[in-house]
């Protein structure tokens, strides 16, 4: 069965300095994985996704995250975060070519 | 493209009552999925749709949960003789499809609680 693991329930942070949010997945057939970001009473929305091709996927704010096979992982990074950052992440695996499978989710606090 | 629309946005309702959420995907997608997300833990896959057709449906989602989509555009949730267990945000998304890798756009959520 494919689970998703995201290893930190939270992250707190300082405007301007780097992050890191860790996803782990276990599967054993083709990966597909996605980060989504809920901002507080909002739904999901995508930040990126892999699918195939360069492991490393960029988002239009500045996230990035790197699939990488050896070590079934998928963590999002950003040099640079803002207040405005501030939201749950949730690291995602596509099932069967329809269900996504969700972590438990990683909130993120950037403070002043 | 005014995304996904869910109403309403909450319901509280008494235990063993019924419930119903609609769901408005985005304008020409395909595929309409539901989840749920309860407190502190990411959302769970119950039922989607190509079309008018449920193609699948999660174990989660127990005989008094039934969902539709009749003419493949809006889709309803049912959910009968509510129980407290049944408080949760009741997600909806669509995609585009066929294809099982388009992006899932979800809607802001029906927040139901279960006195």
């Amino acid at each position: 069965a494919q689970s998703v693991t995201q290893l930190d329930s939270q992250v707190p942070v300082f405007e301007e300095a780097p992050v890191e949010l860790r996803c782990n997945y276990s599967s054993s057939v083709s990966v597909y994985l996605f980060w989504y970001v809920q901002y507080p009473n909002q739904g999901l929305q995508l930040l990126l996704k892999y699918l195939s091709g360069s492991t490393l996927v960029e988002s239009i704010n500045g996230f990035e995250a790197e699939f990488n096979k050896s070590q079934t992982s998928f963590h999002l990074r950003k040099p640079s975060v803002h207040i405005s950052d501030t939201a749950e992440y949730f690291c995602a695996v596509l099932i069967s070519n329809y269900k996504l499978t969700f972590g438990k989710g990683t909130l993120l606090t950037v403070n002043p | 493209d005014t995304g996904v629309s869910q109403n309403p946005r909450h319901k509280i309702t008494k235990r063993g009552q019924n419930v119903t959420f609609r769901c408005d995907p985005i304008s020409e997608h395909n595929r309409l999925y539901w989840y749920r997300q309860t407190l502190g833990q990411g959302p769970e896959f119950l039922t989607y749709f190509q079309n008018e057709a449920q193609l699948e449906k999660s174990r989660l989602l127990s005989d008094r949960f039934s969902a539709e989509r009749p003419k493949g555009s809006f889709s309803t949730l049912e959910i009968q003789r509510t129980e407290q267990g049944d408080s949760a945000m009741y997600l909806c998304a669509s995609s585009l499809g066929p294809g099982g890798t388009d992006t899932q756009y979800f809607g802001p959520g029906t927040r139901l609680t279960v006195l």
